[in-house]
């Protein structure tokens, strides 16, 4: 079963602007992470941030944790066309941190 | 890239049949990990190896059966292939919690099923 929903399930936005994703979960979590999927491929970390983490840079994104709300969003400042690709939040709970629970994505088209 | 390759990258079985798909971990890493991503769906964990032994299974069932190697290579053999199989197969390797892990996975490109 997917621990997180990403939202919203698809964002078109206009090259330079910024994209802004959002990511729930359900249980307690040891850390949390966002990948990048380009069209059927394999999946690319692109950032970490522990359950007792607020906010983490880097380069051009911004990730931010609400353990309270349980929730994360991922924020994409200057969008590129090169961004164009499926974004997954991913978590791992305390009682099984062997394994990642994926999200369902959301699914961002930058246009030129 | 990540250093993961999997094989192979696209084949095509009929419903019955059984399938392996093998992973090469990137250098230095001993943990395995498979994952199953049906079309617009996130990946789903399978199961993870460690030191040639199963570490951890998801909600699949016993016809998904996996193997580490020495050198950490892996294989995930899918029996009586159903239909519903059909997916991008995904190997991400890593180094286990005790030895600087930081939770990150290495993904290969994965293997494409198609069951008919």
């Amino acid at each position: 079963s997917q621990q997180g929903e990403e939202d919203p399930q698809a964002l078109s936005i206009q090259e330079g602007e910024n994209a802004t994703m959002n990511c729930s979960y359900k249980t307690s979590i040891n850390n949390l992470q966002w990948y990048r999927q380009n069209s059927g491929r394999g999946l690319v970390h692109l950032i970490l941030i522990r359950s007792n983490e607020r906010e983490k840079h880097s380069g051009r994104l911004r990730v931010t944790l609400d353990t309270s709300k349980k929730s994360s969003s991922l924020l994409i400042t200057a969008s590129r066309a090169a961004d164009t690709a499926s974004y997954f939040c991913a978590t791992t709970r305390m009682d099984s941190s062997y394994k990642l629970i994926f999200g369902s994505g959301t699914r961002l088209l930058v246009r030129p | 890239e990540t250093g993961v390759t999997q094989s192979p990258t696209h084949l095509i079985k009929t419903r019955g049949q059984q399938v392996t798909l093998r992973c090469s971990s990137q250098s230095g890493h001993n943990t395995v990990s498979w994952y199953q991503q049906a079309l617009g769906q996130g990946p789903q964990f399978i199961f993870q190896y460690y030191r040639e032994e199963e570490n951890g299974r998801g909600n699949f069932p016993p016809r998904f059966s996996g193997l580490q190697f020495p050198n950490y290579s892996s294989e995930l053999n899918v029996n009586a292939l159903e239909l519903d199989d059909s997916a991008l197969y995904l190997c991400a390797s890593s180094l286990d919690l005790t030895s600087g892990n930081t939770g990150e996975l290495f993904f290969g490109e994965g293997s494409r099923l198609t069951v008919l």
